[in-house]
């Protein structure tokens, strides 16, 4: 089935850990996605990816890193896991910048205690 | 820099009885306005979206309109039956040149009483 996969679903971290949070998408979407999503808060960007090789920072891009070597996996590093990084991580993908439909994955709950 | 503002925050209707959900932009030159749903456990799913040269856009029972002099923007369920029953989002695109992203309000919480 097309779309989108993260792993893991959940994950409880201690601070100070190293953590990556995969995604992966099989719809050969140019663009990507991270995304954060916490109560009263709604959505918010972490960073983004326009194509392969190309990587930029959205609005709370602080203490996250992303890579893009591929067109398929978009994954996202948190170097030294904070509490206030507990939050849903959700990852998304477009066909390209221009194409505006987002399709999500189910998101990674991760709680750092 | 953009900013997306949704009301209300949680909103409780009888079955069959009609929902209404509003955002306001503050960016004129948003051209992108896509609503989401999101079930428990789920991520967002994209429901209906409307383009800044339509007024407005029906999908069977739901609907979005858009005022682009007053910056706002609302969605619409009709006949409201318990499985809408979820939270929605609406969303703006902002295109900044080298980067377009979505801006997302903070979501409403919609519960369809049987």
């Amino acid at each position: 089935i097309a779309g989108i996969t993260q792993a893991p679903t959940s994950q409880i971290l201690a601070a100070g850990r190293r953590m990556t949070l995969r995604c992966t998408q099989d719809m050969r979407h140019n663009a990507m996605y991270w995304y954060r999503q916490d109560l009263g808060l709604g959505l918010r960007l972490i960073h983004y990816s326009n194509t392969a090789g190309t990587t930029g920072k959205g609005e709370v891009p602080d203490g996250y890193s992303v890579s893009r070597a591929n067109t398929d996996d978009f994954p996202l590093t948190l170097a030294s896991a904070v509490p206030s990084q507990t939050s849903v991580y959700f990852c998304a993908s477009s066909v390209d910048r221009q194409n505006y439909g987002y399709t999500f994955g189910s998101g990674t709950r991760l709680t750092v205690v | 820099g953009e900013n997306v503002e949704q009301h209300p925050s949680t909103l409780s209707v009888q079955e069959g009885d009609s929902a209404v959900i509003k955002c306001t932009y503050s960016d004129s030159a948003s051209n992108y306005f896509p609503w989401y749903k999101q079930e428990l456990g789920k991520g967002p799913q994209l429901i209906i979206d409307i383009r800044s040269n339509v007024g407005e856009k029906k999908d069977q029972r739901i609907a979005v309109t858009l005022n682009k002099t007053a910056k706002h923007f609302s969605l619409h369920i009709t006949e409201t039956q318990p499985e809408d029953s979820a939270v929605y989002f609406c969303a703006a695109r902002w295109d900044g040149g080298a980067t377009n992203k979505l801006i997302f309000g903070t979501g409403t919480l919609l519960a369809v009483q049987p």
